[in-house]
């Protein structure tokens, strides 16, 4: 069953770096999103893509991050320059249409991001 | 604001015992609803979209009473692996403007734990 993957599992980085987390979406998917979980708090949609851009963004996806797919197969979140608040638990998904009737996202299992 | 409300739980129950989880969503234009559960620090796994009429799919019924603004999930013959939290998640549809929306709440979930 294809499945979405992401790299790093766990990424720690020190305050104010740039970080890069990377998504495969499932191969046959149009639509992507980036959603962050902090630690004993709900899921939090942060962004979609569609097209080659930004279809739909949160508060919480300020101009320290973008989103890109460099590729074929890749589609990645950078945090410019990471704060303490940005330690989350990050999950990319996909879906294959987003017509309402069949709106079901897939999501990977998450890039722990660590800011010291 | 669009919120989705559950059960704060937690549920700890026997195996083979029935369990139902309830939820409730305060945007009467939400179009799309889905159960989720997620195992811990795990990624969420979709578990059953909700339609209209109400779905089964083995031992998982998922109810939606639109007029309620009320969604449910019972599972029957609960067993061990069953333990998780589940989560209820809507997406909205339309906004106001008209523009399309994709993105999906979530819940704060209601741990289950079945116990031997």
């Amino acid at each position: 069953e294809p499945e979405v993957t992401q790299t790093p599992s766990h990424q720690v980085t020190q305050m104010g770096q740039e970080v890069i987390l990377r998504c495969v979406p499932i191969s046959n998917h149009l639509y992507f999103y980036w959603y962050r979980q902090i630690l004993g708090q709900k899921v939090e949609f942060l962004v979609s893509f569609y097209n080659n851009e930004i279809s739909e963004k949160s508060e919480i996806f300020d101009d320290q991050f973008s989103v890109e797919r460099p590729d074929g197969s890749n589609f990645t979140l950078k945090i410019r320059s990471t704060k303490l608040e940005d330690s989350a638990m990050y999950f990319c998904a996909s879906s294959r249409r987003r017509d309402f009737t069949a709106h079901e996202q897939y999501f990977g299992p998450g890039t722990r991001l660590t800011v010291t | 604001r669009k919120e989705v409300e559950q059960d704060p739980g937690p549920f700890n129950v026997p195996e083979g015992a029935t369990v139902a989880f309830n939820c409730t969503y305060s945007n009467s234009a939400s179009q799309s609803f889905f159960w989720y559960r997620q195992d811990c620090r795990k990624e969420p796994k979709l578990l059953m979209s909700v339609y209209s009429s109400g779905n089964e799919d083995g031992r998982f019924t998922a109810q939606l009473n639109r007029a309620s603004q009320y969604i449910s999930l019972l599972i029957r013959d609960s067993k061990l692996s069953d333990s998780a939290t589940y989560l209820c998640v809507v997406n909205w549809g339309f906004v106001d403007s008209g523009a399309g929306s994709y993105q999906l709440t979530f819940g704060k979930g209601t741990k289950l734990s079945v116990i031997p």
